[in-house]
């Protein structure tokens, strides 16, 4: 089945630490997205990436980074930078840009800072 | 800059009752207009889109959306509401124009009695 692979779907990470969250589609779309979501603020996006090879920063960029080495796979690194890391994050998928098509999203991945 | 306003944060329905979910937004021009759901814990699923054409807008579940441009608005409805439906729902928006950037509401998250 084509979809949005997230991994892991829980995870803790101690203060100073940096971590990866996983994102892989085998939908063949070029558009990627990462979303972070607290509480009563909605989705706010990180970053995205519209082709291989490129990516540009969204709303809240600070404290991230990423990757798109593979049109598949778009990882999201939370650095030490980021000060409050502890939120639910969201990845999406788009063949074009998603003012056109629908954007499918995968299970998310929930981080805690212990 | 766009912007999106779901000014309901919590509802409550009793099943079989209609439904109606607000959403405003700011634009300066038509904008594209979704409603996604999400269920605890899991990603956003679309419910509809609006980009040009019809106003009224029928998307998957039963559920419809009505774009009203002299008040901005873009409600979601649905004339019967099932226990399955409780989940929370969200409202966004994107500039006609720009590259891969919606913008989420903060959510309504809906609660259905029996």
């Amino acid at each position: 089945d084509g979809g949005i692979t997230q991994s892991p779907k829980y995870l803790f990470r101690k203060e100073g630490q940096n971590v990866t969250l996983s994102c892989e589609q085998n939908l063949n779309h070029d558009a990627m997205y990462w979303y972070r979501q607290d509480p009563g603020q909605g989705l706010r996006l990180i970053y995205y990436s519209q082709i291989v090879n490129d990516f540009q920063k969204g709303d809240i960029a600070e404290g991230y980074s990423v990757s798109r080495e593979k049109k598949e796979s778009f990882p999201l690194t939370v650095t030490s930078a980021q000060k409050n890391p502890t939120a639910f994050y969201l990845c999406a998928s788009s063949s074009r840009g998603p003012m056109n098509t629908e954007a499918f999203f995968g299970q998310g991945t929930r981080l805690t800072v212990v | 800059a766009q912007s999106v306003t779901q000014p309901d944060i919590h509802i409550t329905v009793s099943e079989g009752a209609s439904l109606e979910l607000r959403c405003n937004y700011s634009y300066g021009a038509t904008p594209y207009l979704f409603w996604y759901v999400q269920s605890p814990g899991q990603g956003l699923q679309l419910l509809l889109k609006y980009f040009s054409g019809d106003t009224l807008v029928q998307g998957i579940k039963g559920f419809e959306a009505e774009f009203k441009r002299s008040q901005s608005s873009f409600n979601l409805r649905k004339p019967s509401v099932h226990w399955s439906d409780a989940a929370e729902y969200f409202c966004a928006v994107g500039a006609r124009g720009a590259t891969n950037k919606l913008i989420f509401g903060t959510g309504t998250l809906l609660a259905v009695q029996p």
